[in-house]
C-alpha cells in the first residue's frame, strides 16, 4: 500500500459524458501528480499540482483539466469523452527523496 | 525533451537466476533521478529503486541492483535470485531536479519460469 488512494477503481461511461477522478496524496505530501497509461502510448504525465498550484503541464488535452484543494487532494475531470481516452490514470505523490508514490488507478472504459 | 529507452520489450529468467534489464537515457542536465518501477499484473505502479545522477554509487535494495554509467547514460537494473513474483513489467524513468514529473520507458516485460 502506497499511501496514495484514488477512486473510483473502474469508471465505465459513454462517449461525450464527463467524469471525475479523484486522488488523494500521502499523508505530508504537497505534490500530485497524473499520469495516463494506454496501450498505444505507454505512461504519459499529464499535470502536477503543488500545494494546490498547477507547477507543470504535460500532455493533457484541453478537454481535461484538474484541481488540487487546499486538504492537497486532487480531482481530475476529463469531458467531452473519446473511445480513445480509454485508459488507466494514475495519481502519484512525491516523497522527500524525489521518489514518487503511485495509487491503484482508475480504469476508465469509453463505450 | 528528455527521452527513456528500453530496448528489451519482454525477457525471461530462470528462478534463482540473475536477469539485468537495459535502460539508456538521453538529457542534457547534470541533477536527475533515475528510478526503477515495477508493474505485476495487478497494475500497481511499485518503486523498485532509486539513484540520484549525483552519486556515483550503484544502488542496492535487497536482491536489486543497478549499474549506473552516467557518461554512456546507462541505467541498467540487476535482479537477482530471482522469484516468480518478480515477474511482472518493469520501467525505467528519470526525472529531471527535484518534485518533477517522469518520463518512462516503454517497459520491460519479464517472465519467471520454474
Amino acid at each position: 500500500d502506497s499511501g496514495v488512494t484514488q477512486t473510483p477503481k473502474h469508471l465505465i461511461t459513454a462517449t461525450g459524458q464527463r467524469v471525475t477522478l479523484r486522488c488523494s496524496p500521502r499523508s505530508g505530501d504537497l505534490s500530485v501528480y497524473w499520469y495516463q497509461q494506454s496501450l498505444d502510448q505507454g505512461l504519459q504525465f499529464l499535470i502536477q499540482y503543488y500545494n494546490g498550484e498547477e507547477r507543470a503541464k504535460g500532455n493533457i488535452l484541453e478537454r481535461f483539466s484538474a484541481q488540487q484543494f487546499p486538504d492537497l487532494h486532487s480531482e481530475l475531470n476529463l469531458s467531452s469523452l473519446e473511445l480513445g481516452d480509454s485508459a488507466l490514470y494514475f495519481c502519484a505523490s512525491s516523497g522527500p527523496y524525489n521518489e514518487q508514490f503511485f495509487g491503484p488507478g482508475t480504469r476508465l472504459t469509453v463505450l | 525533451a528528455q527521452t527513456v529507452t528500453q530496448s528489451q520489450p519482454e525477457m525471461s529468467v530462470q528462478e534463482a537466476e540473475t536477469v539485468t534489464l537495459s535502460c539508456t537515457y538521453d538529457t542534457s542536465e547534470s541533477d536527475y533521478y533515475l528510478f526503477w518501477y515495477k508493474q505485476p499484473p495487478s497494475r500497481q505502479m511499485i518503486l523498485v529503486i532509486r539513484q540520484e545522477a549525483y552519486k556515483q554509487q550503484n544502488a542496492t535494495e535487497n536482491r536489486f541492483s543497478v549499474n549506473f554509467q552516467k557518461a554512456a547514460k546507462s541505467f541498467s537494473l540487476k535482479i537477482s535470485d530471482s522469484q516468480l513474483g518478480d515477474a511482472a513489467m518493469y520501467f525505467c524513468a528519470y526525472a529531471y531536479g527535484t518534485a518533477s514529473k517522469l518520463t518512462f520507458g516503454t517497459g520491460t516485460r519479464l517472465q519467471v519460469t520454474l
